[in-house]
């Protein structure tokens, strides 16, 4: 089973408009860590926000917030008002600790294009 | 901010040939170094976890005699393709974890390198 589901290969958004991406996971590790990261086309990956399996409230970054539901397995990314410069790649990942391994789990990403 | 580079940025090679990639941890020393590959409009795919000191662990179906890693000190590690094919050619990504910083923002990715092999 996929641990890290993003069902939206692309997303438009209007300038200056909020948009959400999705992203559903799975694990049986009570302990987890989601992350959101945004890749560019120079390719870097540019961590955005994270939000904790026990963390109470949702995670906000400045434009970005994420809406933890933890229990449907769902971590969404909110972009508020949106910029020309938010258009990229945008992956969803998890990292389970329990495991101690360490290494993210990486959803398939969704394209995000802002149209001006 | 922790900051992760690679060398090369991109590199060309013929086939059959090996190519090294280095990633470095410049203002923190990290434990463990992870290399991803990810392919043109696809997701990043964990190929190894590389410890210092210690012997890589590889994901299934990566070839650990073709994808050198070699950990050799807190801020430097190494990602070699042996007898590189066509198919080996992908966009390859370090990232490096910072374990003082905690769970949160611990892993800090490279730029990448994009690697074409003719």
């Amino acid at each position: 089973a996929q641990k890290i589901t993003q069902t939206q290969p692309g997303m438009f958004v209007q300038e200056k408009e909020a948009v959400t991406l999705d992203c559903t996971y799975d694990t049986s590790d009570p302990s987890y860590g989601l992350f959101w990261y945004k890749q560019p086309s120079s390719g870097e990956m540019i961590f955005l926000i994270y939000q904790g399996s026990y963390d109470q409230q949702n995670a906000t970054e400045g434009r970005y917030s994420l809406n933890f539901q933890k229990a449907r397995k769902s971590a969404n990314l909110v972009i508020s008002a949106s910029q020309l410069g938010d258009s990229a790649m945008y992956f969803c990942a998890m990292r389970e600790t329990q495991t101690g391994a360490n290494n993210l789990f990486f959803g398939t990403g969704t394209r995000l294009t802002v149209i001006p | 901010g922790a900051v992760v580079s690679q060398h090369p940025s991109w590199v060309i090679c013929k086939s059959g040939t090996s190519v090294k990639i280095e990633c470095r941890s410049l203002d923190f020393q990290a434990t463990t170094m992870f290399w991803y590959r990810q392919f043109p409009k696809q997701s990043l795919m964990l190929m190894a976890t590389s410890n210092e000191g210690s012997k890589a662990t590889y994901e299934q179906g990566v070839e650990k005699d073709k994808f050198l890693i070699n950990h050799a000190s807190l801020t430097l590690s190494t990602l070699t393709v042996t007898s590189a094919h066509p198919e080996d050619s992908s966009f390859y990504i370090c990232s490096a974890r910072d374990p003082s910083r905690g769970q949160m923002n611990e892993q800090f990715f490279g730029p990448g390198t994009r690697l074409t092999v003719l």
